[in-house]
This record gives C-alpha cells, structure tokens and sequence, in this order.
C-alpha cells in the first residue's frame, strides 16, 4: 500500500525555466514532508522540507507547497539549472519511518 | 568519515546463498535505517534503530532478512538464502534523533544482483 506516490515518473524542462514536482499522499497523520534528490550510484540527499503546520518553504531556488486539504506537496525549483538533471524523491512522515514516493527523473535541457 | 559508508558498493551472488551488507553511520548518529530500492520503485522501509532501543523490524520483507547494530554504531544488513527478487539496491541512512523531522543522511547503497 503506497502511502506517497509520484505520478510523474520523469519531467524535462528547459534550462532557466520553472521545474515543477508534484507528489500526493494518502495517510492523514503525516506532519511532515521532505524531498530528496538522488544521482546516479549516488544515496538520496535530503534537499528541503515542510512542517505540516506550514504551507510552503522556501530555500534558494527551491520552494515546496503543502496543500493538506488536498495531500498534495509540490516542489518548485527555479530557475532549473543542468545540475538538477536527477531523480527527485517525496519522502513523508509522522514518526521517525519515511515513507518515499517512487520518484520523478527531471531532465533540464541546455 | 565524514558521510554515511556502506560496503559493498556491488554484489553478485548465486540464488540460494547468504550475503552480508555493512554500514558505517556518521559518528554520533543515534539513528539508523535500512531501506531499499527497487527496480522502479521508491525507497522501501526495512528496519530502524534508535539507541538501545528495541529496533523496528516492521519493514523486513520475510525471516530471510536481518539486521543488528553492534555498540550503537555499525549495522550489518544479512539475507540468508538469497531469491532473485531480492535484487535491489540497499541503502542505510542515519540521523542525529529518532524523528523524522531530522533529516536522514543516506549512503551511496549496495546494489545486490541475485543470479
């Protein structure tokens, strides 16, 4: 039973443009949300994350948005540079367990 | 080290045999994780340790797999009588506190190939 889930499993923007994540969730009492990214033969590194109590957060080029009427959370990165072409993970939880979305590869395009 | 080291970076074994993976948490980390990743999947929960707590074992797929973290430090991940479907790539992250609200800091994984 997948508890956080990422229906886009790749995106491709154009370099400088808006890169846009989008992940759901089904569980309630989760309060509270990461994303990650992973390169290749690389483990996920933590990127930014969001309290429940929040409905976004921003650092730097990167911004993400909780809508909990919805369970949705997106992440937004702009403008998209080459070195975010990787695999972008939603992680949530309301413990200490991460429950992770199957991930989004995002391309940015010279 | 500085970062979460795991061991080894590649596995290939033959079905049926018994392998044993190694994480090295960054000094001080009281929490460690193992999850893995699947072909297209996303990361899957195995166990948590938290101190000397009793560790949370809900995430083990069968009594094949398990796991043990000597003096609060390195854990070693074993599945005995490997199947192909344990194919994956393993990974261990740790975390200052039990909470998910500390971020997790994960190794590069072991990928395991059971042929």
């Amino acid at each position: 039973d997948q508890q956080v889930k990422q229906n886009s499993p790749s995106l491709s923007v154009q370099e400088g443009r808006i890169s846009i994540l989008n992940c759901d969730y089904t569980n309630s009492m989760f309060d509270y949300f990461l994303w990650y990214k992973k390169y290749p033969a690389e483990g996920p590194t933590f990127l930014i994350s969001i309290s429940s109590i929040k409905d976004k957060n921003e650092d730097g080029r990167f911004t993400v948005f909780l809508n909990k009427s919805a369970k949705h959370l997106s992440l937004h990165i702009v403008p998209s540079q080459p070195g975010d072409s990787a695999v972008y993970f939603c992680a949530a939880t309301n413990d200490y367990k991460l429950s992770f979305g199957a991930g989004t590869t995002v391309t940015v395009r010279a | 080290g500085a970062g979460v080291s795991q061991s080894p970076s590649n596995k290939v074994t033959e079905k049926g045999k018994d392998v044993e993976l190694r994480c090295d948490p960054i000094s001080g980390h009281t929490a460690l994780y193992w999850y893995r990743q699947s072909l297209g999947q996303g990361l899957e929960f195995l166990i948590y340790f938290q101190g000397n707590s009793a560790p949370d074992k809900s995430g083990l797929p069968s009594d094949r797999f398990s796991a043990e973290r000597t003096g609060g430090s390195v854990s070693t991940l074993t599945i005995q009588r490997t199947q192909q479907e344990d194919s994956a790539v393993y990974l261990c992250a740790s975390s200052l506190v039990g909470q998910g609200q500390t971020e997790a800091f994960f190794g590069q994984g072991t990928r395991l190939t059971v042929v």
